[in-house]
């Protein structure tokens, strides 16, 4: 099965400027996660989503940091307008916490994307 | 909130040697889960291993293994037999039924040849 999928891996761009980041969770799973990694802050939980509604958001920095999650198989972070100190590495991760799977409770994690803001 | 506590901020093992990792935790509840995660260079979060505090059997793959005192609230890993592809930072987090994963600030192990 592929893992969760995030695109682009690499983003470099302009202070002010709009980034969106994009997220495919593991088919079947039902929650969906977004962190941030930093040196100062290490991983901090942003947001998180329940069969496509956020369920707490309490870990987004700013208004301008946004997610959404239209269908059970995307979701994207938003950031508009970007900042340096917005600089991190991003991670979605999903998880399986219906079914009574081995696994459940277990958040599997992507690659990451690495955004760095000018 | 529940908070997590790496106090090693690197080890250093030599390659078929034995490392241990702590990682100590803060909470009030009984119910909770536990894992460790690696993140070697490629920087891809890789689940190592997880525990239920309600077991108390300690959980095992492979080469790794913990060691969890629930009293006093330490989950410990060892890693035997240490390989070259064990090099990576190592992040123990602790997690309610909430769902939300809180991460302690991490080991980074080199494994030297």
């Amino acid at each position: 099965d592929a893992g969760v999928i995030q695109s682009p891996r690499h983003e470099v761009t302009e202070m002010g400027q709009e980034v969106t980041l994009r997220c495919k969770p593991i088919s079947g799973h039902d929650y969906l996660f977004w962190y941030r990694q930093t040196m100062m802050r290490g991983l901090e939980l942003l947001i998180y989503f329940n069969n496509n509604v956020p369920i707490d958001d309490s870990g987004m920095p700013e208004d301008r940091f946004s997610a959404k999650m239209p269908n059970a198989s995307f979701s994207t972070l938003k950031i508009q307008p970007s900042e340096p100190r917005d600089s991190a590495v991003y991670f979605c991760a999903s998880s399986q916490t219906s079914g009574g799977a081995a696994s459940t409770d277990t958040q599997y994690f992507g690659p990451g994307t690495r955004l760095t803001v000018l | 909130a529940q908070t997590v506590t790496q106090s090693q901020p690197e080890m250093s093992v030599q390659e078929a040697e034995t490392v241990t990792l702590s990682c100590t935790y803060d909470t009030s509840e009984n119910n909770y889960y536990l894992f460790w995660y690696k993140q070697p260079p490629s920087r891809q979060m890789i689940l190592v291993i997880r525990q239920e505090a309600y077991k108390q059997q300690n959980a095992t793959e492979n080469r790794f293994s913990v060691n969890f005192q629930k009293a006093a609230k330490s989950f410990s890993l060892k890693i035997s037999d240490s390989q070259l592809g064990d090099t990576a930072m190592y992040f123990c987090a602790f997690m309610l039924n909430d769902y939300k994963l809180s991460f302690g600030a991490g080991t980074t192990v080199t494994v030297r040849a």
